[in-house]
């Protein structure tokens, strides 16, 4: 069964700094593409950034380009982002999502975003 | 960006129902279309990707079709488990978009 597991949310004031971590196990992580996705308070889901299985190819949504830092650790089965200059648009919950699998940098899949966590909730509030 | 819009944001039906909601992007997706389901406290899942394929474990009365800018997602036979926000999502360009959200209600 694969699990996924945020942490590393909470409040924190405009211009503060946080950093999730996200623990995956039941699948081989280092041949998955990462994502993480957020989750307004009104509900609109965003997209904010992947990073490919060997971490050799990253994203991000504009808004958060030049603050957030997406990275991972493949020998810990572990994905981070790091959120630096935090703004009160970024309040929301962040989840932790596979991408595509691609052992070797093939993708023998066209199926993304399979495995979600529960999300881990940052609010940015003075 | 590409522009996802979904029709309608709400609908209301019965257990039996028939169900069809439409995806619109801004430009062709060529078919990097997926579409999740979120019951309220949930996180978003999986159902179709790739425009039409479904997800393993998913119940064969949803279905996806479409091509180009424009999608759609069926509920052949609405069921009460059915009653959850339905969105779909672009995987084609960066930054990947999804749209507004479905809410589903049963009569």
């Amino acid at each position: 069964e694969v699990q996924v597991v945020e942490s590393g949310g909470g409040l924190v004031q405009p211009g503060g700094s946080l950093r999730l971590s996200c623990l995956v196990s039941g699948l081989t992580f280092s041949d998955y593409e990462m994502n993480w996705v957020r989750q307004s308070p009104v509900k609109e889901l965003e997209w904010v950034s992947n990073i490919s299985s060997s971490d050799s190819n990253i994203h991000y949504v504009d808004s958060v380009k030049g603050r957030f830092i997406i990275s991972r650790d493949n020998a810990k089965q572990s994905l981070f982002l790091q959120m630096n200059t935090l703004r009160v648009e970024d309040t929301a919950v962040y989840y932790c999502v596979s991408g595509r699998n691609c052992p070797n940098g093939v993708c023998n899949s066209a199926a993304s975003f399979q495995y979600w966590g529960l999300g881990t909730l940052v609010v940015v509030s003075s | 960006d590409i522009q996802m819009t979904q029709s309608p944001s709400t609908l209301s039906a019965s257990v039996g129902d028939r169900v069809t909601i439409t995806c619109r992007a801004s430009q062709s997706v060529f078919n990097w279309l997926a579409w999740f389901q979120q019951r309220p406290g949930k996180a978003p899942k999986l159902l179709i990707y790739k425009a039409s394929t479904l997800e393993t474990g998913v119940p064969s009365r949803f279905s996806g079709s479409g091509s180009g800018a424009e999608y759609t997602l069926t509920i052949s036979s609405l069921q009460p488990d059915d009653s959850a926000t339905y969105y779909c999502q672009q995987s084609s360009t960066y930054p990947w978009t999804f749209g507004q959200g479905t809410r589903v209600e049963i009569k």
